[in-house]
């Protein structure tokens, strides 16, 4: 069964900082999706940033891009100059085969003015 | 992307009864699914709806409890029945879009008193 895993349950920077979310995963298949996504105090799920598997290359949306580490099975979410509107709960997913999504248990950040 | 509804956004419910909750999406699409996200909780996928079969239901949910229609590709409802306070949480639907990527609506807050 894949599992997601982000290990930090709470974040905190100024505005304009850079901040990196952490997230690992564990899968047996080779071809698979990973996802970021927002959820801010609104609770409205915000799709961040996808990457797929089998490409190398970092995904990049404007001020948000991921490393991806196969080998390691990591997948962090960096967010440059950040924003008094990017405070939310940040979940890593994880889809498969079947096509459920599977969630890591969320990371706070809070950015401060 | 797609604009999803869902109705109620919140409600108040008192022990026994039962709340159905409705999801309308602006395109066709042939999946859709339930979540359910606890308070300070990430989100579990309550079971799979597609359009002219039976939802694929996840271990710990059944079909009794939280019954699932999918009348057409672009609405579906889910009924949380014989509530308890235990179901307090938030019901989020979500659609897949092409990629796996998936697109959720504003969620459902409920309360059991």
């Amino acid at each position: 069964a894949q599992t997601v895993t982000q290990s930090q349950p709470e974040m905190s920077v100024q505005e304009a900082e850079t901040v990196t979310l952490s997230c690992t995963y564990d899968t047996s298949e080779s071809n698979y999706y990973l996802f970021w996504y927002k959820q801010p105090p609104s609770r409205q799920m915000i799709l961040v940033i996808r990457q797929e598997a089998y490409k190398q290359q970092n995904a990049t949306e404007n001020r948000f891009s991921v490393n991806f580490q196969k080998a390691a099975k990591s997948f962090s979410l960096k967010i440059s100059d950040s924003q008094l509107g990017d405070t939310a709960m940040y979940f890593c997913a994880s889809v498969q085969g079947a096509q459920k999504l599977v969630f890591g248990q969320g990371t706070r950040l809070t950015i401060n003015p | 992307s797609a604009v999803i509804s869902q109705k109620p956004s919140r409600d108040i419910c008192q022990r026994g009864t039962s709340l159905t909750i409705q999801c309308q999406v602006d395109s066709q699409v042939t999946m859709m699914f339930w979540y359910r996200q606890q308070p300070g909780q990430s989100l579990t996928l309550i079971a799979t709806a597609n359009q002219g079969s039976e939802a694929t239901y996840e271990s710990g949910f059944v079909i009794d409890k939280f019954p699932i229609s999918r009348p057409n590709l672009t609405f579906s409802t889910l009924t949380v029945s014989n509530m308890s306070p235990e179901d307090s949480s938030i019901y989020l639907c979500s659609v897949e879009m092409g990629a796996y990527e998936q697109y959720f609506g504003p969620g459902t807050r409920l309360t059991v008193t």
